[in-house]
């Protein structure tokens, strides 16, 4: 069955740095996501991207977030200044079509540890 | 907003006992819900989902029924395996929309 792949399954960087977290969706997919846990806590919303640009973001996608598609494979979260709060596990998604009837299937996730 | 509250857990059970996991929820539409399930080490998988008022999702023995009247999808599985530890999120989203709003997930440990 296919499957998204996200690597790498863990991230360390310093407060300041710049990190991209990197996703494959599956490849008939149109719609993608990006969700983020912090450890102990609800599994939150970060954006939802199709046809090459963002159709919704919450209020914790502020601008030191960007996401891009870059070769049509590809679909990445960019975190310009990582902060000490940005440390979570990051899941990416992608679904068929947009809507409650298209299940999201998800990557096994990213831990991002900001020291 | 939308918002989902799933029980407290963790929940511990032993082989073949019955498992219950409450979730309600609060939503403007007409929401659909999902059970997701993820296992040590793996990504958020879907388990079930309904649709509609009065929907029951199933999947692997696990239940779940879709109430408005009580605004809950409580997830059910008659008798509960070693295999079946995992953490379960309860989730919606509206019909129209994409973003899926989650519960606090509940850990269930099921003992040999």
């Amino acid at each position: 069955e296919p499957e998204v792949t996200q690597t790498p399954s863990h991230q360390v960087t310093q407060m300041g740095q710049e990190v991209i977290l990197r996703c494959v969706p599956i490849s008939n997919h149109l719609y993608f996501y990006w969700y983020r846990q912090i450890l102990g806590q609800k599994v939150e919303f970060l954006v939802s991207f199709y046809n090459n640009e963002i159709s919704e973001k919450s209020e914790i996608f502020d601008d030191q977030f960007s996401v891009e598609r870059p070769d049509g494979s590809n679909f990445t979260l960019k975190i310009r200044s990582t902060k000490l709060e940005d440390s979570a596990m990051y899941f990416c998604a992608s679904s068929g079509n947009r809507g409650g009837n298209s299940p999201l299937h998800f990557g096994n996730g990213t831990r991002l540890t900001v020291t | 907003g939308n918002s989902v509250t799933q029980m407290e857990g963790p929940v511990t059970l032993s082989e073949e006992a019955f498992l219950t996991i409450n979730c309600t929820y609060t939503a403007t539409g007409y929401p659909s819900l999902f059970w997701y399930v993820q296992y040590p080490g793996e990504g958020l998988q879907l388990l079930l989902k309904a649709t509609k008022a009065d929907d029951k999702g199933s999947n692997k023995g696990f239940e779940a029924t879709y109430r408005k009247e009580t605004t809950s999808f409580h997830l059910e599985k008659g008798s509960v395996q070693v295999s079946d530890s995992a953490v379960y999120f309860c989730a919606l989203t509206e019909t129209s929309g994409s973003r899926l709003t989650f519960g606090e997930g509940t850990q269930l440990t099921v003992n040999p």
